[in-house]
């Protein structure tokens, strides 16, 4: 199977919450990622979290970690119609000395009024 | 420059002939990354630079494919006798050597349709 593997859609009204989800295989990841990307556009970094922490806040983004199921999900609150995108999840793994990502096939976010 | 440039942003090639993909990391950056993101899958791994050390190509998908990076700046991507299968948004990125929270920096791609 996939390293990282996300489901492919989520569709949710503006004003309420979305949940993406994650799972990941390398139980040696040491940094999870979640990626934006808008039409037409490079990847954005939104937030990170340490493996060994389970939470993470930044504004309306928060981050929940489950080591031992190898899940992380990325919670937006008030979703606007300006968080339509894709969302990557990624995991990093040890190569010589230094980290390498490995991303899911996205999810896309579609926010409707 | 402020963010990770690649040229050209788009590009048509016939079936069977070379191209080349250019992308200029962020100054500075000592880790610099290719990868390649075809319709409705993730983001597939080709190469990875750090510094002065052997590349990884663990996910050069064929011979066909290769990649240098000069003075540990600028890196091409190479793709000879293109396929169609080949078409797909490369995508490079550049991170410091501590990478963490620093996360990747991307590029915006290149879009590559071979026909």
């Amino acid at each position: 199977g996939e390293d990282v593997e996300q489901s492919l859609f989520l569709s949710v009204r503006e004003g309420d919450s979305s949940v993406i989800n994650c799972t990941y295989t390398d139980s040696s990841s040491t940094y999870l990622y979640w990626y934006k990307q808008e039409p037409g556009a490079g990847l954005q970094l939104l937030t990170y979290i340490f493996s060994n922490m389970d939470m993470k806040q930044d504004q309306r983004l928060t981050v929940l970690l489950n080591k031992k199921d190898k899940h992380l999900s990325l919670r937006i609150a008030d979703t606007q119609t300006g968080d339509s995108a894709i969302y990557f999840c990624a995991e990093s793994r040890a190569s010589g000395g230094s980290y390498i990502p490995t991303f899911g096939r996205g999810t896309s976010l579609i926010v409707h009024p | 420059g402020a963010g990770v440039s690649q040229s050209p942003s788009n590009k048509v090639t016939e079936k069977g002939k070379d191209v080349e993909l250019r992308c200029d990391p962020i100054s500075g950056h000592t880790a610099l990354y290719w990868y390649r993101q075809s319709l409705g899958q993730g983001l597939e791994f080709l190469i990875y630079f750090q510094g002065n050390s052997a590349p990884d190509k663990s996910g050069l998908p064929s011979d066909r494919f290769s990649a240098e990076r000069t003075g540990g700046s600028v890196s091409t991507l190479t793709i000879q006798r293109t396929q169609q299968e080949d078409s797909a948004v490369y995508l490079c990125a550049s991170s410091p050597r501590q990478v963490f929270n620093y996360g990747y920096t991307f590029g915006s791609g290149t879009r590559l349709t071979v026909v």
